[in-house]
């Protein structure tokens, strides 16, 4: 079955420290996986994409197919990053699948 | 406005009424999607359209009805609606059909049916 999961609902960091939202999925094929963030009051957005190899607002994710996983990472928090992050799987054709979503709550 | 622009922000409907949701991208994007998300529950794909012709269906009940006249609009049109049907209703639009490239999201309709 193709799945996403999230094992964090919460996850609590205080300001300065590193931060590792997880993500694991389940999927025969060649995997596309995204993370999006939505802040308070804003809407859903498109925070990285695994195939870009990007770093964004210094967060970076690694694919990693031997533990099917892609977990968000960043060195360093800061409060701005106190959001709900959502990973998502692109299966192929016009499906994506979105993880339950853990929320990052960054303390001063 | 650019972006994706969903009206109405707020809907409260009864379980007779006939209402549609409204979605609008003017980001020249080939593929729009509707999602429900449920408290607690991930986000659920209900339609797909892409180059207004609608390539997924995900078991969506009848009493949700979509409709894309052209590619920068997309209506869900709603009828006879269960309180459990209840969601944040999000609209998305991607540059290709794959959506290979993520998603650019609208800010929803919260709806809530009595």
């Amino acid at each position: 079955a193709q799945r996403v999961t999230q094992p964090e609902k919460l996850l609590s960091v205080f300001k300065g420290a590193p931060v590792e939202l997880k993500c694991n999925y389940s999927y025969s094929g060649s995997p596309e996986l995204f993370w999006y963030v939505q802040y308070s009051r804003q809407r859903l957005q498109l925070l990285l994409r695994h195939i870009s190899r990007e770093s964004i607002k210094g967060f970076t994710a690694d694919l990693n197919k031997g533990e099917t996983s892609f977990h968000l990472k960043k060195p360093f928090a800061q409060e701005e990053d106190s959001a709900m992050y959502y990973c998502a799987l692109h299966t192929g054709g016009f499906k994506t699948i979105f993880g339950a979503g853990t929320r990052l709550f960054v303390k001063a | 406005e650019t972006g994706v622009t969903q009206t109405p922000r707020h809907l409260v409907m009864g379980m007779t009424n006939k209402k549609s949701l409204k979605c609008e991208q003017h980001l020249g994007h080939n593929a729009m999607y509707w999602y429900k998300q449920s408290a607690k529950k991930p986000l659920e794909l209900m339609f797909v359209y892409s180059l207004e012709e609608r390539v997924e269906n995900n078991s969506v009940p009848s009493r949700f009805s979509p409709e894309c006249p052209n590619s920068s609009h997309l209506f869900l049109h709603l009828h006879t609606l269960q309180p459990e049907d209840s969601a944040l209703y999000l609209c998305a639009s991607s540059q290709e059909p794959t959506g290979n490239y993520g998603y650019t999201f609208g800010s929803g309709t919260r709806l809530t049916v009595v």
